[in-house]
């Protein structure tokens, strides 16, 4: 138990689809981080809360969508995907913005078809 | 701005040998820097980290010491194992603004018996 948790662990969805992922801490921590890792890829950090206020958006196109409903909590919805965006979706919490290094989850496989 | 330059791999070696994994960074600052491991199916642990020049974060076997006079923080073991296979990546914490982790591009290790 790594104390960030993500579902689901997998999810295949047509281009037309909206699903949301999710992610849970009970770390006590006041940021939290959406990446994406591709194949052969470096990570690509998306999306930076602090204190629930988003802080980073990395130029992700529209079709990602975040949430941040409290420091425990975030969502990414997800809707008319393209097949590029299969990948494995990464979140991570930290206390003080990553001084300390961040708690990742198990990620979220996404193909999309 | 800050970086983080990881040796490419695949790294393969057979068990018991000696690994070193190299790392080099570019930051303005005083930064915390950091080693962590994903193994397959899975997401990023963290394996360990310094906080200030010449510290030596460990652990489960491996090593690494912050050198400032080269900016490098490379991760050792003695003795690999087959378990040790995986996907290693180096960061940073920023020294400015909000302190966000930067990563390498991560080091693939496959230990063979």
């Amino acid at each position: 138990e790594t104390g960030v948790t993500q579902t689901p662990r997998h999810l295949v969805m047509g281009m037309t689809n909206k699903k949301s992922l999710k992610c849970e801490q009970h770390l006590g921590h006041n940021a939290m981080y959406w990446y994406k890792q591709s194949a052969k890829k470096p990570l690509e950090l998306m999306f930076v809360y602090s204190l629930e206020e988003r802080v980073e958006n990395n130029s992700v196109p529209s079709r990602f969508s975040p949430e941040c409903p409290n420091s425990s909590h975030l969502f990414l919805h997800l809707h008319t995907l393209q097949p590029e965006d299969s990948a494995l979706y990464l979140c991570a919490s930290s206390q003080d913005l990553g001084l300390r290094g961040y708690t990742f989850g198990s990620g979220t496989r996404l193909t999309v078809v | 701005g800050n970086s983080v330059t990881q040796m490419e791999g695949p790294v393969t070696l057979s068990e018991e040998a000696f690994l070193t994994i190299n790392c080099t960074y570019t930051a303005t600052g005083y930064p915390s820097l950091f080693w962590y491991v994903q193994y397959p199916g899975e997401g990023l642990q963290l394996l360990l980290k310094a906080t200030k020049a010449d510290d030596k974060g460990s652990n489960k076997g491996f090593e690494a010491t912050y050198r400032k006079e080269t900016t490098s923080f490379h991760l050792e073991k003695g003795s690999v194992q087959v378990s040790d296979s995986a996907v290693y990546f180096c960061a940073l914490s920023g020294t400015g603004g909000y302190n966000k982790l930067i990563f390498g591009a991560g080091t693939r290790l496959a230990v063979h018996p």
